[in-house]
């Protein structure tokens, strides 16, 4: 598809359970983020990756969370032992960069998020 | 350090009233400024940019916003309000250094009365 693809697009699982959260970015787009959002509020920022690294990590709220990309295009946020807190949606975004940096025009294109639910 | 600012959780206007959502911002350097839109259960939209040139920014259905930098302010507007408009709505700020992150603000609710 022509948009940013996250799967899955609702997920319930039990406390102490690992999940993993995908997003399939725009192609063509090296800039990647992750944010939370809980329940009609605001946008937590996670991680941000350019292609394969992520330059600023600062947003991941503890170790259970950690995230990878590969190939400069899918991306995998995995939250270990899940809690009850985790629960949220998580969006994915992408943006166009060029020569390792952002486009100066370069808006954040959104997924749909993955909405988690830790019972 | 970069922050937004909308200063009012909600927004409560009547259809066919003009609407005004707030956004104020800190920023090293000049600013990206930008606005989305989330419907419930949806991923954010972009509505419209600022990077440079008129002040007057036009965006998507019908919204306008005016970079006011004086005021470090970058209100979104648009002249009559339809109740389809009633969403969450984001202001975000990116300095033009690039690499740099994307601030989002904590979000203005806008309902629009019919």
């Amino acid at each position: 598809g022509a948009g940013v693809s996250q799967s899955p697009s609702n997920k319930v699982t039990e406390k102490g359970k690992d999940v993993e959260l995908r997003c399939d970015p725009i192609s063509g787009h090296t800039a990647l983020y992750w944010y939370r959002q809980s329940l009609g509020q605001g946008l937590e920022f996670l991680i941000y990756f350019q292609g394969n690294s992520a330059p600023d990590k600062s947003g991941l709220p503890s170790d259970r969370f950690s995230a990878e990309r590969t190939g400069g295009s899918v991306s995998t946020l995995t939250i270990q032992r899940t809690q009850q807190e985790d629960s949220a949606v998580y969006l994915c975004a992408s943006s166009l960069a060029r020569g390792g940096k952002i486009s100066s025009t370069g808006e954040l294109f959104f997924g749909e998020g993955s909405r988690l639910t830790v019972l | 350090a970069q922050s937004v600012a909308q200063p009012e959780d909600q927004v409560n206007v009547a259809e066919g009233n003009p609407l005004t959502v707030k956004c104020t911002y800190s920023v090293s350097g000049n600013p990206y400024l930008f606005w989305y839109v989330q419907y419930p259960n949806r991923g954010l939209q972009f509505l419209l940019k600022y990077i440079t040139g008129d002040n007057l920014v036009k965006g998507s259905y019908g919204f306008e916003a005016e970079f006011n930098k004086s005021q470090t302010s970058f209100h979104l507007k648009k002249p009559s309000a339809l109740v389809s408009d009633s969403a969450l709505y984001f202001c975000a700020v990116r300095p033009d250094n690039y690499g740099q992150n994307f601030v989002f603000g904590p979000g203005t609710r806008l309902s629009v009365l019919p």
